[in-house]
């Protein structure tokens, strides 16, 4: 099983439509959780951290749920914008290990 | 700050050649990470270090793999002799000292990427 996975996708929306991504991680000792952004030929950039509270950044939502291991980032009002690639990603969790485990990603097309 | 500055941007090269990317992290991040990305298997873990010294090197494929950080604002990731299926993006990345519960202590900033065709 991978350590963090995602569904690839693609998911065609139109503009103005709300949809949600999932990804599931395998390690329970995980305790660092992020959404990253990659456009085409682009370096990954951070999108979001992911807070055991949930939280919320404009347009974007993100929901964490420690005890299904099981993450989430809602995108409301979608824009042509955001298409992109979208990574969930997920710290080891072993003490004094710093690496980031990245999905493969669920990529994410909004048409006008 | 002008981020995590890669070089070279794209290198196409012949099979059994010797490759070398370079980093510059951003100043005053301890944390310094390799990762490849392709599309059968998306982004990986190669190796980091803290404070040059390398922490976590399991990721590396095998011994024609090396890394080094001589200091604290450069790294290399030497391929010696390249193959065809070392063909990939290579992301350097950095992240500041972490603190204890620090969310933003994990968080990586990204290079623009190297990308490697080997032929």
């Amino acid at each position: 099983r991978k350590e963090v996975e995602q569904d690839p996708g693609p998911f065609n929306v139109p503009e103005g439509a709300t949809v949600a991504f999932n990804c599931t991680y395998s390690n329970s000792a995980s305790q660092s959780f992020f959404w990253y952004r990659q456009d085409c030929r682009k370096e990954p950039k951070l999108l979001m951290s992911v807070y055991s509270s949930g939280n919320e950044d404009g347009r974007f939502t993100a929901q964490l749920n420690r005890a299904s291991q099981y993450i989430s980032l809602l995108i409301r009002d979608s824009k042509l914008s955001d298409s992109a690639t979208y990574l969930c990603v997920v710290n080891a969790g072993d003490t004094g290990r710093r690496a980031l485990t990245f999905g493969s990603g669920t990529r994410l097309q909004v048409q006008p | 700050d002008a981020g995590v500055i890669q070089s070279p941007r794209h290198e196409v090269t012949e099979m059994g050649q010797e490759v070398t990317l370079r980093c510059k992290p951003i100043s005053g991040h301890d944390y310094l990470f390799w990762y490849r990305q392709t599309m059968m298997r998306g982004l990986e873990l190669l190796i980091y270090f803290n404070n040059n010294v390398p922490i976590d090197d399991s990721g590396m494929p095998e011994d024609r793999f090396s890394a080094k950080m001589p200091n604290a604002s450069f790294s290399t990731l030497k391929i010696q002799p390249s193959e065809p299926r070392d063909s990939a993006v290579y992301f350097c990345a950095s992240s500041p000292i972490p603190g204890t519960a620090h969310h933003g202590a994990n968080v990586l900033t990204f290079g623009a990427g190297s990308r490697l065709t080997v032929l």
